[in-house]
C-alpha cells in the first residue's frame, strides 16, 4: 500500500538500552510528525520535520530523544538509555502540506508499541 | 496552552441509535479541527477536517460541526452500527504554530448488536 509505514510494530527493550524507530512516510509528503501515545491517552506531539529540516522539537521529553530525517523522506526516532516511562506507542504521520498550508490531513502509520522492561 | 477535552471517556449504545460525541477546546485561535477514528492496535484514520472558517463537514453517516467562538465541536453519527465501535479523537491545529495537532483523550464507543 501507499500509506505511512512504521517499523518495528513492536519493540521490547531492557531499561538502559538504546532503541531506533523507523517511519517511512507517503511518497512526496513534505511534512512529517512524531507523536507519543500513552495507554488511554491521546497522542502528544514530539517533533516536526519539513523535508529534512527539523522545525519544531519542542515536544521531545528529554535530551535522550533524538529524531532525524536526513534525506527528507524516511525518519528515525532514537531513544537513548531508555526508561520505563518511555513505554508507549510512537506514531508517525505525514502530510502533503508544507507549514504554510495546514488544511491537508495528516496520515498516520500504525505505530510502534515500545515496552521497556 | 491549548487543552482539548472529550467527555465522557466511554459510551455504549444499541445498534441503530443516532449519537453525538462532544469535544471542547480552551483556545479558540485554531486553524482547523479534525476528528479521527482509532481501532485497537492501529493508527489514526482521519474522518473529517473542518477549517476554522467552516461550520460543518459531512461524510456519509458522519457530520461534524464547529463553533469556534465557544470552543466546541460535535461529531454526529447517524444510525450507528457495530462496525462503528472504536475510539474517536478530536484534535486542533492552533494558529501561529506549526501544523502539530493537539489531541483530546478520545471517546471509546461501543455499539451493541
Amino acid at each position: 500500500g501507499a500509506g505511512v509505514s512504521q517499523s518495528p510494530r513492536y519493540k521490547v527493550a531492557k531499561r538502559g538500552q538504546d532503541v531506533a524507530l523507523r517511519c517511512d512516510p507517503i511518497s512526496g509528503h513534505v511534512s512529517l510528525f512524531w507523536y507519543q501515545q500513552a495507554l488511554g491517552q491521546g497522542p502528544e506531539f514530539l517533533t516536526y520535520f519539513q523535508n529534512e529540516a527539523q522545525l519544531d522539537k519542542s515536544g521531545l521529553p528529554s535530551d535522550r530523544f533524538f529524531a532525524e530525517r536526513p534525506e527528507g523522506s524516511v525518519s528515525t526516532l532514537k531513544i537513548q538509555r531508555t526508561q520505563q516511562e518511555d513505554s508507549a506507542v510512537y506514531l508517525c504521520a505525514s502530510s502533503l502540506a508544507a507549514q504554510g498550508s495546514r488544511n491537508q490531513p495528516q496520515h498516520f502509520g500504525d505505530g510502534t508499541r515500545l515496552s521497556i522492561l | 496552552k491549548q487543552e482539548v477535552t472529550q467527555i465522557p471517556a466511554a459510551l455504549s449504545v444499541p445498534e441503530g441509535e443516532n449519537l453525538v460525541l462532544n469535544c471542547s477546546f480552551t483556545d479558540s485561535a485554531i486553524y482547523n479541527l479534525q476528528w479521527f477514528r482509532q481501532d485497537p492496535g492501529k493508527g489514526l484514520t482521519s474522518l473529517l477536517l473542518i477549517q476554522s472558517s467552516q461550520r460543518e463537514q459531512t461524510s456519509g453517516r458522519l457530520n461534524a460541526s464547529l463553533d469556534k467562538s465557544s470552543g466546541r465541536s460535535t461529531l454526529y453519527i447517524a444510525a450507528s452500527q457495530p462496525g462503528d465501535s472504536a475510539t474517536y479523537l478530536c484534535a486542533v491545529i492552533d494558529t501561529g504554530a506549526n501544523s502539530k495537532l493537539t489531541f483530546g483523550k478520545g471517546i471509546t464507543l461501543s455499539v451493541r448488536p
